[in-house]
């Protein structure tokens, strides 16, 4: 069974760092498009970073650029984000997502759809 | 970036009954479009990509269409499973990957 489970969320003071982790079992990490997705306490969802399943390119949200990291550990068959410079408006549950697409064509058009959804890790950034 | 824009924000049915969701993408995406479902306290999942076609265990009272601009979920017959909020996500011109604000499905 394909799945994913995230880990590292917690209460960090604003200006703070974070690393959350995304353990996948049931098929490669490193040869899977990923996806961070974020949602603020009774918000929608926000797409927060890919990274694609060469490895090769990484996006980010305006709103993270540069303060977050997306990677990978082939070893450990993981997902990470690195958060710094946290701020308030960062609060959120962070969803790891496994990113599937429907063709050969659209997986190399980077037509990715969100296929598989952790459970999510919460992140407080508090005072 | 691409605006997608979800309507109504809270839709009230009965159950049995059928509900019909709206997402409008601010420019065209082809049918590069996926709806999402959130349950309450629950991650949201995969309903339907490529705008028509259902995600692995998907009942069949869900169906999606639109192409371009315009697109409509429909549940045929509402089970109390389904009260939840639904989003609609684009991914035919990305970063950035945008949702809709998503719909509110609540029991009438």
């Amino acid at each position: 069974e394909v799945q994913v489970v995230e880990s590292g969320g917690g209460l960090v003071q604003p200006g703070g760092s974070l690393r959350l982790s995304c353990a996948a079992s049931g098929f490669t990490v490193s040869t899977s498009a990923m996806t961070w997705v974020r949602q603020a306490p009774g918000k929608g969802l926000e797409w927060v970073s890919t990274i694609s399943d060469s490895g090769r390119d990484t996006y980010y949200a305006d709103s993270v650029k540069g303060r977050f990291t997306i990677s990978r550990d082939k070893a450990r068959n993981t997902l990470y984000l690195q958060m710094n410079s946290l701020r308030v408006d960062d609060t959120a549950t962070y969803y790891c997502v496994k990113d599937d697409c429907s063709s050969s064509n659209n997986c190399y058009l980077a037509y990715y759809y969100m296929g598989v959804w952790g459970k999510g890790t919460t992140v407080t950034v508090s005072s | 970036e691409i605006v997608m824009t979800q309507s109504p924000a809270t839709l009230s049915v009965s159950p049995g009954e059928r509900a019909t969701l709206s997402c409008r993408a601010s420019q065209s995406i082809s049918n590069h479009l996926a709806w999402y479902q959130q349950r309450p306290g629950q991650a949201p999942r995969l309903l339907m990509y490529d705008a028509s076609t259902r995600a692995t265990g998907i009942p069949a009272r869900f169906s999606g269409s639109g192409s371009g601009t315009e697109f409509t979920l429909t549940i045929s017959s509402l089970q109390s499973e389904d009260f939840a909020v639904y989003y609609c996500q684009q991914y035919n011109n990305w970063p950035p990957r945008t949702f809709g604000q998503g719909t509110k499905l609540q029991i009438k």
